[in-house]
């Protein structure tokens, strides 16, 4: 079985500074990697995902992702977020061989003028 | 190309009334999931039907919760009787195809039934 721990569950910002937010991962099996980004009343929307391959990942909306198999961390980064980017956004794993997908608890980032 | 549909948006009943929710996924895709997201918590996976058959129903408390789809297109998930901590977004998710054997395929979300139990 695999588990995600989302290491802040609030993360308040300035518009144009940078931001990380920090994901750890626990399995025993290989795995693929996700952020998801949910806005108010909306579904989730995939921002980026880490399949195999190069471990610094881009994804929509300027963000990126780096994987650390040693440290099984998946951290998502910003380098200057903007007030459209206030949302909640959530980490999630899946085993290579085909698990369900597993979220963390989610992170709501805020970024204020 | 038509995202995924979910209806009703918001539903409030008393508890121990029942509820259907209804999901009309994204054109050809055949795995469709269910997944109820308790507020400040991440989605839980309820139920993942590959075409019209269950794939994963472990989480799934099947004493109140059924779910169908048939003809592998439409699916409805029902509660009843509903309890309090019902109180959740249900969302739906659709995909080409279920992941693994080293491929995965992206779920596509609705934007979910919020519902609440009084």
């Amino acid at each position: 079985a695999q588990s995600v721990t989302q290491l802040d569950s609030q993360v308040p910002v300035f518009e144009e500074a940078p931001v990380e937010l920090r994901c750890n991962y626990s399995s025993s099996v290989s795995v693929y990697l996700f952020w998801y980004v949910q806005y108010p009343n909306q579904g989730l929307q995939l921002l980026l995902k880490y399949l195999s391959g190069s471990t610094l990942v881009k994804g929509i909306n300027g963000f990126e992702a780096e994987f650390n198999k040693s440290q099984t961390s998946f951290h998502l980064r910003k380098p200057s977020v903007h007030i459209s980017d206030t949302a909640e956004y959530f980490c999630a794993v899946e085993s290579t061989s085909g698990s369900r997908l597993t979220f963390g608890e989610g992170t709501q980032l805020t970024v204020n003028p | 190309e038509a995202g995924v549909a979910q209806s009703p948006r918001y539903k409030i009943i008393e508890k121990r009334q029942s509820v259907a929710f209804w999901c009309n996924p994204i054109s050809g895709h055949a795995t469709l999931y269910w997944y109820q997201q308790i507020l400040g918590q991440g989605p839980k996976l309820l139920i993942q039907f590959q075409n019209n058959g269950v794939v994963d129903d472990s989480q799934l408390p099947k004493d109140r919760f059924s779910a169908e789809r048939l003809k592998g297109v439409d699916s409805t998930l029902k509660i009843q009787p509903a309890k309090l901590e019902d109180s959740a977004v249900y969302l739906c998710a659709s995909s080409l195809g279920p992941s693994g054997s080293g491929s995965s395929y992206e779920q596509y979300f609705g934007p979910g039934t919020r519902l609440t139990v009084t």
